[in-house]
């Protein structure tokens, strides 16, 4: 079946602006999670959710940054009033339970 | 916490030839996950293998296969025959066997040399 998708793949935004990030995970998995990939680093947990419920959003750097997923299926991450330093390529990944996770290809933001 | 430790930032190795990457990690944890996953310039993380820590037996994947000592909290990856496909990001990941998310390291580039 289909992998992980997001979309945008690339997004410019000027500092200020606010960006939305979609994430459509595998079908039927229950788990997702958000990723932020600095240049030349290992990504690092943002945030997580089983079915609709945000279970864990420890990750998140400020309060800017906000993430829903109301039906349990499509995730968006939204980024209010973007600095330079949240650049980044921003990972999903999905799970069928909390083990292996499958990622899908990301959206590199960058923030001029 | 969990931290995950990749000593090699790059490395390189002759096509059909093997080579082993390292993993070091640290946590009080007993029971946990162990990855590794590859990400080509593409940038799609792709699972590689996969290791429960509470199987002593060494995972193996084709070619792939790891190398897991529990109590010097080492995870290191043995890729056999390297393919030209093989040139990408490897990181290595931990999680908890209660846990949700991954920590990872700051991932090995390997590049299969022709």
């Amino acid at each position: 079946g289909a992998g992980v998708s997001q979309s945008p793949r690339y997004k410019v935004a000027k500092r200020g602006q606010d960006v939305a990030l979609r994430c459509d995970p595998i079908s039927g998995h229950v788990s997702l999670f958000w990723y932020q990939q600095a240049l030349g680093q290992g990504p690092e947990f943002l945030t997580y959710f089983q079915n609709e419920a945000q279970l864990d959003k420890s990750g998140l750097p400020s309060d800017r940054f906000f993430a829903e997923r109301p039906e349990g299926s499509v995730s968006t991450l939204k980024i209010q009033r973007t600095q330079q330093e949240d650049s980044a390529v921003y990972l999903c990944a999905s799970s069928p339970r909390t083990d292996t996770q499958y990622f899908g290809p990301g959206t590199r933001l960058t923030v001029l | 916490a969990q931290t995950v430790t990749q000593s090699q930032p790059e490395m390189s190795v002759q096509e059909a030839e093997t080579v082993t990457l390292s993993c070091t990690y640290d946590t009080s944890e007993n029971n946990y996950y162990l990855f590794w996953y590859k990400q080509p310039p593409s940038r799609q993380m792709i699972l590689v293998i996969r290791q429960e820590a509470y199987k002593q037996q060494n995972a193996t994947e084709n070619r792939f296969s790891v190398n897991f000592q529990k109590a010097a909290k080492s995870f290191s990856l043995k890729i056999s025959d390297s393919q030209l496909g093989d040139t990408a990001m490897y990181f290595c990941a931990f999680m908890k066997l209660s846990g949700n998310q991954f920590y990872f390291g700051t991932g090995t580039s390997l590049t299969v040399i022709p």
